[in-house]
């Protein structure tokens, strides 16, 4: 069955440190999709990234870095020098095969970041 | 712009009434998406439609309802039957249902049954 783990749920910081929200996942497909949204106290999901199985490289996205590793199934994200704007629930998902073709989001339960000026 | 609209943002009916959550997209997108997102649990779906005119359950359909007779709209009805409605509704879409394609979210709407 398809899982996704975020083992933390609340982490808070002092502006400008950096920060790592774990996300573990479970699949039996060997090739599959992960995605990390953020929803900030608004509500909206915004999409950060999507990444497909076969590329595991690191991928930087300005103070955003996301690091996944195939062995041990996990697609961490990284915000360095982190800031107030930057407080909101951040979600780590899997795609999973719904029939017909088809495929959805498995979500984790998100991690709560809180920036502390 | 292009976008996912969702209104009301806040709604609240009385128990034993039914509720009708609107959703508009203007991204030309075909497939769309409810899910309900209760405190501290991640997004769970409650119904999927991949093209017009057809829609297939989710996770946790029992107690909901939807339609799609239009591209752009994909209306979700809380009914009665649904034992513990209130919680925070997103509706999502995207271009299709293969894997490469990304849900884009609206801003939700949060529904309290008093």
């Amino acid at each position: 069955a398809q899982k996704v783990t975020q083992a933390q749920t609340e982490i808070s910081v002092v502006e400008k440190e950096d920060v790592t929200l774990d996300c573990v996942y479970e699949t039996r497909d060997t090739t599959y999709y992960l995605f990390w949204y953020k929803q900030p106290p608004s509500g909206e999901l915004v999409f950060l990234i999507r990444r497909n199985s076969f590329d595991e490289q690191n991928e930087i996205s300005g103070r955003y870095s996301w690091n996944f590793q195939k062995s041990t199934s996990s697609f961490n994200f990284t915000i360095t020098a982190s800031q107030v704007v930057d407080s909101a629930v951040y979600f780590c998902a899997l795609d999973t095969y719904s029939g017909a073709g088809s495929y959805q989001l498995t979500f984790g339960k998100g991690t709560k970041l809180s920036v502390i000026p | 712009d292009g976008g996912i609209t969702q209104s009301p943002k806040y709604l609240f009916r009385k128990e034993g009434q039914n509720v009708t959550l609107s959703c508009e997209q203007n991204l030309n997108h075909d497939a769309m998406y409810w899910y309900r997102q209760d405190p501290g649990q991640g997004l769970r779906l409650i119904y999927y439609s991949q093209i017009v005119n057809d829609f297939q359950k989710g996770d946790i359909a029992e107690g909901y309802s939807v339609s799609r007779e239009k591209k752009e709209s994909f209306p979700l009805t809380v009914t009665s039957a649904q034992k513990n409605p209130t919680a925070f509704y997103l509706c999502a879409s995207s271009f299709g249902t293969m894997r490469t394609d990304t849900q884009y979210f609206g801003p939700g709407t949060r529904l309290t049954v008093l």
